[in-house]
């Protein structure tokens, strides 16, 4: 089966560094996308990781571990805009880019 | 290209009634994804098609829903009949490399 964990909400200060964790498992698995949603918007692509290790676009960063099942987004030098639900993807061979619930970033003055 | 587009934006419908979405995805891709999402169970996958097959269609929750994709640029999702506890944003996707899909701006969806 396939299974998605990351925290629900998440509250950080303007300018700040935030991480936002994801595990997962999943058959077949081939990588890692991370998805940005601001409110009554769609899902945006950020990130997609296939290999272990950091990527960086950005003040975004999106880490792999796969012999962890493991991931995490890192945002820098936060903003307000920044302000948006965050998802963490796994894709895997016939079942690509199942999303959760998400987390919800506030980014506070 | 104008990104993936989704008609109608907003639906309003009675209960028992039939609702058709639509989608066209962004020309060149192969891979098109319909969600449904709801603040109680979020981003959630109904069917994935690659080069207009259905390949996993087990989110679809019951057979009330349908989904077509009879050519690359045109796909519907279908709800027949359509109840309240469908009400939801869904989202059409097109992909055409791993991981990266770009999504339309959602049909909400509102069951009276």
């Amino acid at each position: 089966g396939q299974s998605l964990e990351q925290p629900s909400e998440v509250t950080a200060v303007e300018g700040a560094i935030v991480q936002i964790n994801c595990t997962y498992q999943t058959s077949g698995f081939y990588g890692l996308s991370w998805y940005q949603q601001h409110d009554g918007g769609a899902p945006t692509f950020l990130s997609y990781n296939a290999l272990d290790g950091l990527e960086e676009t950005g003040r975004f960063s999106s880490f792999l571990s796969r012999s962890d099942s493991y991931g995490y987004l890192l945002l820098q030098e936060l903003q307000m805009k920044d302000s948006a639900s965050y998802f963490c993807a796994p894709n895997s061979g016939n079942t690509p880019l199942v999303f959760g619930k998400g987390t919800r970033l506030s980014v506070i003055a | 290209d104008a990104g993936v587009i989704q008609s109608p934006r907003h639906e309003v419908t009675e209960m028992g009634q039939e609702v058709t979405l639509r989608c066209k995805p962004i020309s060149g891709h192969n891979s098109l994804f319909w969600y449904r999402q709801t603040m109680m169970r979020g981003l959630e996958l109904l069917i994935y098609f690659n080069n207009n097959v259905p390949i996993d269609d087990s989110g679809m929750p019951e057979d009330r829903f349908s989904a077509k994709m009879p050519n690359a640029s045109f796909s519907t999702l279908k709800i027949q009949p359509s109840e309240p506890r469908d009400s939801a944003v869904y989202f059409c996707a097109s992909s055409f490399r791993e991981g990266e899909a770009f999504f339309g701006q959602g049909t909400r969806l509102t069951v009276v």
